[in-house]
């Protein structure tokens, strides 16, 4: 069974532009996750989709959104990029929220100069 | 608001000691908790998953446990090898889940 997929795996931005990264589940799990990982805030919960239905959210500004399609791949934006959006952004999958283990993507590494 | 705390923050041994590493959560209602270990600048790979109504998990050299009415949970790596070295992260699922800081560690040949 193929594991969690992430692309790009980096990605090097200017400050102002967007981005948006992609994951693709373990096939049959219908809940992804997006985290940030960052040296000075360790792993912080970006979201939770569900059914192409966002269930949670962490404490991130409205510049961060996400979504998930039908076929529970999801992807993440960030718009207006900022030099602090530098970081390691982890997806995970799991079967259904808060149910068995969670699985994590290699990660997309992301630069804002 | 869930916070979780993960003692202690670096460890370093010489190859073959058995180790515990503490993890520690505020909010009781949890329905898992879940060890990872992070090796640099990698993704997270899952070491044992611990339902709310289990005590305790084993895996080949590692033994997790889980008392929830305490808040806590233990992981013990038995005959540590250098291949051990890496992060270890507790992460407990309430809502979404919440991390600990990880606990850096480095076990010497």
């Amino acid at each position: 069974k193929a594991g969690v997929t992430q692309t790009p795996r980096y990605l090097i931005k200017t400050r102002g532009q967007q981005v948006t990264l992609s994951c693709s589940p373990i096939s049959g799990h219908r809940s992804v996750s997006w985290y940030q990982q960052t040296p000075g805030q360790g792993l912080q919960f970006l979201f939770e989709y569900f059914s192409e239905t966002q269930r949670n959210k962490g404490n991130f500004p409205g510049r961060f959104s996400g979504r998930q399609f039908s076929n529970s791949r999801s992807e993440m934006n960030v718009s207006t990029l900022e030099l602090g959006d530098s970081a390691l952004y982890l997806c995970a999958s799991s079967p259904n929220p808060g149910e068995g283990t969670q699985y994590f993507g290699p990660g997309t590494r992301l630069l804002v100069l | 608001k869930q916070e979780v705390t993960q003692i202690p923050a670096a460890l370093s041994v010489p190859e073959g000691e058995n180790l515990v590493l503490n993890c520690s959560f505020t909010d009781s209602a949890i329905y898992n908790l879940q060890w990872f270990r992070q090796d640099p600048g990698k993704g997270l790979t899952s070491l044992l998953l611990i339902q709310s109504s289990q005590r305790e998990q084993t895996s080949g050299r590692l033994n997790a446990s889980l008392d929830k009415s305490s808040g806590r949970s233990t992981l013990y790596i038995a005959a540590s090898q250098p291949g051990d070295s890496a992060t270890y992260l507790c992460a407990v699922y309430g809502q979404n889940f919440v991390f600990g800081p990880g606990t850096r560690l480095s076990v010497l040949p």
